[in-house]
């Protein structure tokens, strides 16, 4: 089992409509988890960076973590074409182990 | 938060050759790394670019093939060695400890370097 499992996708979806994605994590180490957007032929650019469980909103984006259940989420609502980019999540320890363990990222898609 | 830059944006190369890409980054950070990103693949980390000392290595990279300098706080270079059509992959560089960035575990990435082999 991978240490963290993101649903490829790809994703496809009309503008203004709800879209969740999702990260599985078997490490209980895990404290710090982030969302990063990754536009074609781009870095990877931060979106959201929560510390331990619960809910985390900036604008139209919602990072949800729940430990107990090893399961992230990024909520976006209505998205809009500009949305469409690969989404990675990434997580670490903290501390001395910096070191962050990332999905394989979901491809989305908004449609206009 | 800082601004990373990375060059060659993108280069096609011969099997056999070497390639160094550079890394500077506008202010000074704690910690450099440098990932390999692969068709279909997590984003995976190589090394640890040490200020000063040898790079830190992660299992199934070495030093030999992925020689790394970090001779100051804002810079660093990765060379990939006697390069063959599996290293066809971005490379991005990415750091850590920024001042007024979001979180001590957070990390930033280049805007990587496209590299082709043939």
């Amino acid at each position: 089992q991978k240490e963290v499992e993101q649903d490829p996708g790809p994703l496809s979806v009309p503008e203004g409509a709800i879209v969740s994605l999702n990260c599985t994590y078997s490490n209980s180490a895990f404290q710090y988890f982030m969302w990063y957007r990754q536009y074609s032929r781009k870095g990877p650019e931060l979106l959201m960076y929560t510390y331990s469980s619960g809910n985390k909103e900036d604008g139209r984006f919602t990072a949800q973590v729940d430990k107990s259940s090893k399961y992230i989420s990024l909520f976006i609502r209505d998205s809009q074409p500009s949305d469409s980019a690969t989404y990675l999540c990434a997580m670490s320890a903290g501390g001395s182990n910096y070191k962050l363990t990332f999905g394989k990222g979901t491809l989305l898609t908004v449609n206009p | 938060s800082a601004v990373i830059s990375q060059k060659p944006s993108r280069d096609i190369c011969q099997r056999g050759t070497s390639l160094t890409i550079q890394c500077q980054v506008d202010s000074q950070v704690t910690m450099m790394f440098w990932y390999r990103q692969q068709p279909g693949q997590s984003l995976t980390l190589i090394a640890t670019a040490n200020q000063g000392s040898e790079a830190t290595y992660e299992s199934g990279f070495v030093i030999d093939k992925f020689p790394i300098s970090r001779p100051n706080l804002t810079f660093s270079t990765l060379t990939v060695s006697n390069m063959s059509p599996e290293d066809s992959s971005i490379y991005l560089c990415s750091v850590r400890g920024i001042a007024g960035g979001r979180g001590t575990d957070t990390q930033y990435f280049g805007p990587g370097t496209r590299l082709t082999v043939l």
